[in-house]
């Protein structure tokens, strides 16, 4: 069965940083693509990061480019996301996204990130 | 950059179909697919490659993809479909989504 539990959420100050992690299984994790998807409160889905299979490419929302940084590690099957500089209106739900245009995207449970003073 | 547009809200009776567009340039040129979301939930995808249905999705759940519209279809509403319903597709490897379509049987 594939999973993708995500970790690392929290409450964190205004310019502060928080660090997420995505551990996947049930499948080879080195054979796909990855992204960060976000939803604030009462809001729709927002993709903010993409990270080819091999690393090679890297992309970032408008919203997040400068302050957030993708990353893999194909030995421990898991995703990250470096996020500084964080502001009130990065307050989401941040969910581990596994996407393929064959089969669709295969989501976590997601993980809260709560930017408050 | 590519943009898909979806109505805020469409309601149903129950037991009737409901039709949810979503529209972009050249859409049907690329595969749609379509999330279910109910408040608290991860999205549930239901329609991948614009009209196949994942394993354990009910048969009322159809969808389709044509010139820039594509368009996800519930026949025979039944209460429990009542959520949040995302479509995407991919612009040169990017994910983009629609902003949501909140569908209201009544």
């Amino acid at each position: 069965e594939v999973q993708l539990v995500e970790s690392g959420g929290g409450l964190v100050q205004p310019g502060g940083s928080l660090r997420l992690s995505c551990a996947a299984s049930g499948f080879t994790f080195n054979s796909y693509s990855m992204n960060w998807v976000r939803q604030a409160p009462g809001k729709g889905l927002e993709w903010i990061s993409y990270i080819s299979r091999s690393s090679s490419s890297i992309y970032y929302a408008d919203s997040v480019k400068g302050r957030f940084t993708i990353s893999r590690d194909n030995a421990k099957n898991s995703l990250y996301l470096q996020m500084d500089s964080l502001r009130d209106e990065d307050t989401a739900v941040y969910y581990c996204a596994r996407d393929n245009p064959w089969s669709g995207i295969v989501w976590g449970q997601g993980t809260l990130v709560t930017v408050s003073s | 950059s590519y943009e898909l547009t979806q109505p805020p809200s469409v309601s149903v009776s129950p037991g009737q179909a409901a039709s949810i567009p979503c529209s972009g340039d050249k859409l049907g040129n690329k595969y749609a697919c379509w999330y279910q979301q109910k408040p608290g939930q991860s999205p549930v995808l239901v329609i991948y490659q614009n009209t196949k249905r994942p394993s354990g999705i009910p048969e009322r759940f159809s969808g389709s993809n044509s010139g820039n519209t594509a368009t996800l279809t519930i026949s025979g509403t039944q209460a429990m479909d009542e959520a949040d319903y995302y479509c995407q597709a991919w612009d040169s490897n990017i994910v983009v989504f629609g902003g949501g379509t909140k569908l209201t049987v009544l």
